[in-house]
């Protein structure tokens, strides 16, 4: 099983700056198959970004994914307050995994 | 628009069963894969599973594999999820969830979820 290690695992930003999560696989995986998520109180996961680089429909431009081989990053260029969240990352080769994710909140 | 409408909270006891249904609209029910997974308290979601609705075919996670059955009905455009010999540690938020890519690609990442059931294994 991949095991996804997320970091940091709270975040405390500022609406404005620029946020980095980070999420490092416990062996290579192919970029075609690294998903990022948003998740908020009482609601279901998100997709932000799926093959580590493609926005879903209706993301905003702000949020941006980068890496390859074992080491991937969601990237939040200027935080807004609706962004303030849980993140996951997902690696979806072969049986698919989940990271342990990142809370982002406001400091 | 699509939508996934699932069943409502379950409480069950050890050793028992729980089904749980996930009832598709707003799209072609056997053209996309549906995920099923879960997430317990304070956790990241787990994947469980996957089925083709359009053959019924299945691969299911490593671990769940010999308690977890996914089927499907195309004359409602339901998919359904069932776990048997439920222990305290299977209480978790249960979620489907549609595959971006149309069958028979291989396995996604998902765009659209249900709204979650609750399933509460209590003695």
């Amino acid at each position: 099983e991949i095991v996804l290690t997320q970091s940091p695992g709270t975040l405390s930003m500022s609406p404005g700056e620029r946020a980095t999560l980070s999420c490092r696989a416990s062996q290579r995986i192919s970029s075609s198959y690294l998903a990022w998520y948003q998740q908020k109180p009482g609601q279901a996961p998100r997709l932000l970004i799926y093959s580590t680089f493609s926005r879903a429909t209706g993301i905003p431009d702000r949020f941006s994914g980068s890496g390859s081989g074992t080491d991937f990053s969601l990237i939040i260029s200027t935080l807004e307050p609706e962004d303030f969240a849980v993140y996951y990352c997902q690696q979806y080769g072969n049986s698919p995994t989940f990271g342990q994710g990142t809370r982002l909140e406001i400091k | 628009q699509v939508q996934l409408v699932q069943s409502g909270a379950e409480v069950k006891k050890p050793g028992a069963s729980v089904k749980v249904s996930c009832k598709a609209s707003g799209y072609i029910f056997t053209k996309y894969y549906m995920h099923w997974m879960r997430q317990a308290p304070g956790q990241g979601p787990e994947w469980m599973g996957i089925i083709n609705p359009s053959d019924g075919t299945t691969s299911y996670a490593q671990k769940l594999q010999g308690r977890v059955t996914m089927t499907r009905d195309t004359s409602t455009s339901t998919v359904y999820m069932e776990v048997s010999s439920l222990r305290f540690e299977d209480t978790a938020v249960y979620y489907c969830a549609r595959g971006i890519v149309e069958v028979p690609a291989p396995i996604s990442s998902v765009d659209y979820w249900g709204q979650g059931t609750l399933v509460t294994v209590s003695s």
